[in-house]
């Protein structure tokens, strides 16, 4: 595609729900991340996929986040039993080369009530 | 390891005037360094990159930044402000493959 895709743009979950966040990258970006951006500051690393392998997990910050990326395109940002901290608006991008600059999607903005 | 540090979280001026918007970084090795923009609502825009060559590099909108490695910085500039370029901007250096990010400095421009 023409950019990086990301939905929906907008979700709002209740406490305790599970969230599923799509990112589409630029057809034939190699790497892809994901960002946590908490209101008024920067992105947050989570994880970063090279292909299909999820090569570093080390930003999740807890065990209900999961992603995958399982045929080196599409991606998925899973969140299990939100909580209110959870709050944010969660970034994907994706790069051609190895340490180049990043491609952002427009960003999924999630709010737990 | 890596690091980024932007002075300032609110900077505040006048259309016409000239814009600058403060990075300095720390980096064991060579970095590679990047202005994004972020409107509201929006995700991340490249504005400009530094990757060891030109130390003045030239982006979009009219902004250059110049990679000063004596003083470890990387300052984004514009000679005069538009009002469309109120928004947020962040700085960032490469870590292996990640991006280390600044805090952000939202630019605000007076009429």
């Amino acid at each position: 595609g023409a950019g990086v895709s990301q939905s929906p743009r907008y979700k709002v979950a209740k406490r305790g729900q599970d969230v599923a966040l799509r990112c589409d990258p630029i057809s034939g970006h190699v790497s892809l991340f994901w960002y946590q951006q908490a209101l008024g500051q920067g992105p947050e690393f989570l994880t970063y996929f090279q292909n299909e392998a999820q090569l570093d997990k080390s930003g999740l910050p807890s065990d209900r986040f999961f992603a995958e990326r399982p045929e080196g395109s599409v991606s998925t940002l899973k969140i299990q039993r939100t909580q209110q901290e959870d709050s944010a608006v969660y970034l994907c991008a994706s790069t051609l080369l190895y340490g180049d600059e990043q491609y952002f999607g427009p960003g999924t903005r999630l709010t737990v009530t | 390891a890596q690091s980024v540090t932007q002075l300032g979280s609110h900077v505040s001026v006048s259309e016409g005037a000239l814009v600058l918007l403060r990075c300095n970084y720390s980096s064991s090795v060579p970095p590679y360094l990047f202005w994004y923009v972020q409107y509201p609502n929006q995700g991340l825009q490249l504005l400009l990159k530094y990757t060891s060559a030109a130390t003045l590099v030239k982006g979009i909108n009219g902004f250059e930044a110049e990679f000063k490695k004596s003083e470890t910085s990387f300052h984004l500039t514009k000679p005069s402000a538009h009002m469309s370029d109120a928004a947020e901007y962040f700085c960032a250096v490469n870590s292996n493959y990640q991006l280390i990010w600044g805090a952000g400095t939202k630019l605000i421009i007076k009429p």
